[in-house]
């Protein structure tokens, strides 16, 4: 089992709607990470939050980080072609190794 | 441009052959990572080195692959006598200190073993 779960798994949808990933774990965190990855590049640091509750947000895509600090989701408004990639979390539990999500794997329909 | 850097961004090899794959981290940074990705799947961690030390190497194969962090000079990831399963994309990434702090990925090598 992963330490991180994310979800759904894949999601295909069209340009313009909205959509919610998820990042869960039964660990609490002091950070979590998102990651974008677009095919053939490396994954590259959307954000990192670190305070139960905090909100983040970069330009249409919102993050926000659990109460407890044991789980997180991205939000995206409006998507586009653009935002097609996989979405990765990660976080180190108790400040021990960093460990990664399998990712959520989003495709944006024009 | 003072990011992770990784080369060949491509390499083909024919079975049996040694890949090298090279990995330069951010200015600063003296703690490396290589992960490996096969298509349409996530991150797996391979490795994990400090200059001139490996840390982790639990998630390597024990044969055939091998990783060093020289004093000076990149990464490099080393397979010897590749087989077809090797075939992915091996990406490195780095962070300034510890293994829990956040890490930072260069574009990756394309390793196709024909």
């Amino acid at each position: 089992t992963q330490l991180l779960e994310q979800s759904p798994q894949f999601l295909s949808i069209q340009e313009g709607e909205n959509l919610t990933v998820y990042c869960n774990s039964s660990s609490v965190f002091s950070s979590l990470q998102w990651y974008r990855q677009e095919p053939g590049e490396g994954p590259v640091l959307l954000v990192t939050v670190v305070t139960g509750g905090e909100v983040k947000k970069l330009k249409r895509l919102t993050f926000q980080f659990g109460d407890a600090r044991k789980d997180s989701s991205l939000h995206i408004t409006a998507a586009q072609p653009g935002d097609t990639g996989l979405y990765l979390c990660a976080g180190a539990p108790g400040n021990n190794d960093m460990r990664f999500g399998a990712g959520t794997r989003l495709t944006v329909k024009p | 441009n003072a990011g992770v850097m990784q080369n060949p961004r491509h390499l083909v090899r024919r079975r049996g052959q040694e890949a090298r794959l090279r990995c330069s981290p951010m200015k600063g940074h003296s703690h490396v990572y290589w992960y490996r990705q096969l298509p349409e799947e996530g991150l797996k961690f391979m490795v994990y080195l400090q200059k001139e030390n490996i840390i982790d190497e639990s998630g390597m194969p024990k044969e055939r692959f091998s990783a060093e962090f020289p004093k000076e000079g990149p990464s490099i990831l080393r397979i010897q006598q590749v087989v077809r399963g090797d075939s992915a994309a091996y990406f490195c990434a780095s962070s300034p200190r510890g293994r829990e702090e956040t890490q930072y990925f260069g574009p990756g090598t394309r390793l196709l073993v024909l």
